[in-house]
């Protein structure tokens, strides 16, 4: 039974379109949330959610927006897509201490023609 | 404020032979410092942490590491590496104790591949 899933595991799409990544976690989590991983592997941090608030908006553009429903659900939506957000988006989860282990879902390949 | 650096974005080792991937963090705080890896097409999974108990931390998979302040590293060995242990590794720091994960900054990466 996967622990952090998000679907779609790959999203190829046009310039201008707007998109929807979902995540949920099993784990009994207060805290998740959203990365993006860019072509060079760099890994940082967009946003971050305990128990259904926001807590993190690292800059991101205001095209992305997170949407949590409930603490075992954190949905990514991104309008007006651009060719620079092309990347590798994985959703992670974990306890609310600073010594918590992240357990991240497996991924989704954004393309954006 | 907190970073990592991650010494060489990739490193070739022969199978058998000693794995060594370096990470160097700056913290304000004593840190909490993590390693993960990445296998190709999968999300990030913890390989070990050190979180101000021992600082010779093992973790799975025969990894282990050393936090050596004086240094503020946190290099990642492996005596024997292993065909399976080719990957994506990274090294991260959060603020320690009183601190959160919100704060998890993430280094570079190091791509390690293993030569039969």
């Amino acid at each position: 039974d996967t622990a952090v899933s998000q679907t779609p595991k790959y999203l190829v799409t046009q310039m201008g379109n707007d998109k929807s990544i979902k995540c949920e976690q099993n784990l009994g989590h207060d805290t998740m949330y959203w990365y993006k991983q860019d072509s060079k592997k760099f890994l940082k941090i967009m946003f971050s959610y305990n128990n259904k608030e926001l807590i993190i908006n690292e800059t991101v553009p205001n095209r992305f927006s997170p949407k949590s429903p409930d603490k075992a659900h954190l949905n990514l939506h991104i309008n007006s897509l651009e060719l620079g957000d092309s990347a590798v988006y994985f959703c992670a989860s974990s306890g609310r201490g600073g010594d918590e282990k992240l357990f991240f879902g497996s991924g989704t390949q954004l393309s954006v023609l | 404020a907190q970073s990592v650096t991650q010494l060489g974005s990739h490193v070739s080792v022969s199978e058998g032979a000693l794995v060594l991937l370096r990470c160097n963090y700056s913290s304000s705080v004593p840190p909490y410092l993590f390693w993960y890896v990445q296998y190709p097409n999968q999300g990030l999974q913890l390989l070990l942490k050190y979180t101000s108990a021992a600082t010779l931390v093992k973790g799975i998979n025969g990894f282990e590491a050393e936090f050596k302040k004086s240094e503020t590293s946190f290099h990642l060995t492996k005596p024997s590496a292993h065909m399976s242990d080719a990957a994506e590794y990274f090294c991260a720091v959060s603020p320690g104790s009183g601190g959160s994960n919100y704060k998890l900054t993430f280094g570079k990466g190091t791509l390690l591949t293993v030569n039969p």
